[in-house]
């Protein structure tokens, strides 16, 4: 069974930082590429990062580019998202994602329960 | 960006009656060189992530009840519940992954009549 597990969220001031991780389990993780994807309270789904099987590629949104980093680590099944310098609007549930093929594009086929991030002084 | 737009924002349908949302990009998501549509149609239930529904525009994931379909080519895209129950009670978002960034519509909220 396709497994994946965020942690890492929580209360966080404005201008700080914070590292999430995602535990992948119950299948190849190395085959898939993988994302990010978050929601604010009560608002919709907004895609935030990807990054491909063998971390080749990677994408980010504008709104966290140059802020958020993108990483995976084959041996320990995770995926990874370091946030700096976060900001009020970057509060949200972050939600990983896998995306069903391994380099090129393709629907989110499993997700996470999410981890809460709040940025709040 | 390709912006996706949702209509309606919320609909309520009676038990055993058909639900249909539609879903319009701002521009095309048909790649030619595989003629393939790059459309997903995904279902949050209250107080979970995102289930994968429909991708490829029309092509029903693994495990979904035959009642979701999808249809629509080009910019225009429809999801269909053919027969409402009460487990369908949810937000139906829209996805284009065409192009970086992927975007979602805003969500079509069903609610039983």
């Amino acid at each position: 069974e396709v497994q994946l597990v965020e942690s890492g969220g929580g209360l966080v001031q404005p201008g700080g930082s914070l590292r999430l991780s995602c535990a992948a389990s119950g299948f190849t993780f190395s085959s898939y590429s993988m994302n990010w994807v978050r929601q604010a309270p009560g608002k919709g789904l907004e895609w935030v990062s990807y990054i491909s099987s063998s971390s080749s590629t990677i994408y980010y949104a504008d709104s966290v580019k140059g802020r958020f980093t993108i990483s995976r680590d084959k041996a320990k099944n995770s995926l990874y998202l370091q946030m700096n310098s976060l900001r009020a609007e970057d509060t949200a549930v972050y939600y990983c994602a896998r995306g069903r093929y391994s380099s090129s594009s393709g629907p989110l086929d499993y997700w996470g329960q999410g981890t809460l991030v709040t940025v709040s002084s | 960006d390709i912006v996706m737009t949702q209509s309606p924002d919320s609909l309520a349908v009676s038990l055993g009656e058909r639900a249909t949302i539609n879903c319009k990009s701002s521009q095309s998501v048909l790649y030619s060189s595989n003629n393939k549509t790059y459309l997903a149609w995904y279902q949050q239930r209250p107080g979970q992530p995102p289930k994968l529904l429909i991708y490829w525009a029309s092509t029903r994931e693994s495990g979904v009840p035959d009642r979701f379909s999808g249809s629509g080519s080009g910019t225009d895209f429809t999801l269909t519940i053919s027969s409402l129950q009460a487990e369908d009670v949810s937000i139906y978002y829209c996805q284009q992954y065409y192009s970086t960034p992927w975007t979602f519509g805003q969500g079509t909220r069903v609610e039983i009549k």
